[in-house]
């Protein structure tokens, strides 16, 4: 059965730093893997999508990695801001999700001024 | 192009009454999955429908029941409320749903309230 784990729960850094959170996942066989941002009270805003044939995606400061052979995705954000303030949630299709995402926990990021 | 909107955005309900909540997918997309958010629980699937049928659905009661129409629009039901039924609701939309390649997008969501 596909386990979805986000080390750490939680994260806080001074603005300006590059910061790393990590999910990690027990089976391999996955059809893709998302990042999303949740602000508190509020829905999930995608991040990234990475394509279970793909090594990583960019989008601006955001870079996400995959690598299927260690069950380990890396969310990279350069020159964090304290807007990126929030819930940073991993989800991904596995062969055996039956049509639903399986979840991690979540990190809970706070960029401090 | 318009994401996903969900409505309405927050609902007060008492005990023992039933509340209906809508899902308007993005244009295009036809699968439409729906999730409960709790800060004990997380993220839980509740069901996933695509062209009119469910294909999975949850570890939820059957006070919790889902449909989706010809438009893909999809609703879904929770009769006799209880407490522990106050939660953010999600909904996501997505062309094919699981077991694809598709990019998933969520709505806003719906805060129920149960008093």
């Amino acid at each position: 059965k596909q386990e979805v784990t986000q080390i750490p729960a939680a994260l806080s850094v001074p603005e300006g730093e590059n910061l790393v959170l990590n999910c990690s996942f027990t089976d391999s066989a996955i059809y893709n893997l998302q990042w999303f941002r949740q602000d508190p009270g509020k829905g999930l805003t995608s991040l990234l999508l990475i394509q279970s044939s793909q090594r990583e995606q960019t989008s601006g400061r955001l870079n996400a990695s995959l690598d299927k052979s260690s069950g380990r995705s890396t969310l990279y954000i350069a020159a964090s801001q304290p807007g990126d303030s929030a819930t940073y949630l991993c989800a991904l299709n596995s062969g055996d999700s039956n049509y639903q995402l399986i979840w991690g926990a979540g990190t809970k990021l706070i960029i401090k001024p | 192009k318009a994401g996903v909107t969900q409505t309405p955005r927050y609902l007060i309900k008492t005990r023992g009454q039933q509340v209906t909540l809508s899902c308007s997918p993005i244009s295009g997309h036809r699968s439409v999955s729906w999730y409960q958010q709790t800060p004990g629980q997380g993220l839980q699937f509740l069901f996933e429908y695509f062209s009119e049928t469910q294909r999975n659905k949850g570890n939820f009661p059957g006070r919790f029941s889902g449909r989706q129409f010809s438009n893909s629009r999809s609703e879904m039901n929770v009769s006799t409320l209880e407490l522990g039924d106050s939660a953010l609701y999600l909904c996501a939309s997505s062309f094919l749903g699981g077991r694809s390649y598709n990019e998933q997008f969520f709505g806003p969501g719906t805060r129920l309230t149960v008093l």
